[in-house]
């Protein structure tokens, strides 16, 4: 079946605008995980969506950062007031949800933040 | 595509050698470990993984190595080859979460 996609891949921004990054997970899973990588660096994570479970929100680097999840399906991540830092290859993760299983990723979204 | 692993440790072998990747973990209460493999331009993909309860798990040319005591993780590949050129990273998962930690990953180079 179709993996985890990501849209868009590349995104360009000006510093101070809103943006907003797409995660369509793997039918089914109801683990849904958002990740920063910095060029360079290994991966931070951000926030976590499990089932109907409050996300784990201890990952977001400011109240800039905020991620929705409809159901078990999209998620969206949005970064407001976009700074230089912000600038990294964003990456979505799905799984199964059950304490010992791998997530997949999806190809991630390079932002540039100019 | 964006270029990962710039300034990350390298590790350069031989083809046909083998090669092992090392990784120290942080935190005694991890449950759960994972090898990924990332390639330039892609998302990291699933290489092997291993309980806590374990000390080794081999798959298909690789194996995990599993220390508890010095809270330390290995990856062994047998046999590199070019396609294995990639940055791994390991990912360990604190008990009684479902929060993942990685690590900041090796840089593989295959050499002919």
């Amino acid at each position: 079946g179709a993996g985890v996609s990501q849209s868009p891949s590349n995104k360009v921004t000006e510093k101070g605008k809103d943006v907003e990054l797409r995660c369509d997970p793997i039918s089914g899973h109801t683990a849904l995980y958002w990740y920063r990588q910095r060029l360079g660096q290994g991966l931070e994570f951000l926030i976590y969506f499990q089932g109907n479970s409050a996300p784990d929100k201890s990952g977001l680097p400011s109240d800039r950062f905020s991620a929705e999840r409809t159901g078990e399906s999209v998620s969206t991540l949005t970064i407001q007031r976009t700074q230089q830092e912000d600038s990294a290859v964003y990456l979505c993760a799905s799984g199964s949800g059950l304490a010992y299983n791998e997530q997949f990723f999806g190809p991630g979204t390079r932002l540039t933040v100019l | 595509g964006e270029s990962v692993g710039l300034h990350l440790p390298t590790l350069s072998v031989q083809e046909g050698d083998n090669s092992i990747i090392n990784c120290a973990y942080s935190n005694s209460a991890s449950d759960y470990f994972i090898w990924y493999k990332q390639e330039s331009g892609k998302g990291p993909q699933f290489i092997i993984d291993i309980r806590s309860n374990m000390d080794k798990r081999q798959g298909q040319r690789v194996t995990v190595l599993l220390n508890k005591t010095v809270k330390h993780l290995s990856l062994q590949i047998a046999a590199t080859q070019p396609g294995d050129s990639a940055v791994y990273f390991c990912a360990e998962k604190v008990a009684g979460t479902y929060k993942y930690i990685f690590g900041t990953g090796t840089r593989l180079k295959v050499l002919a």
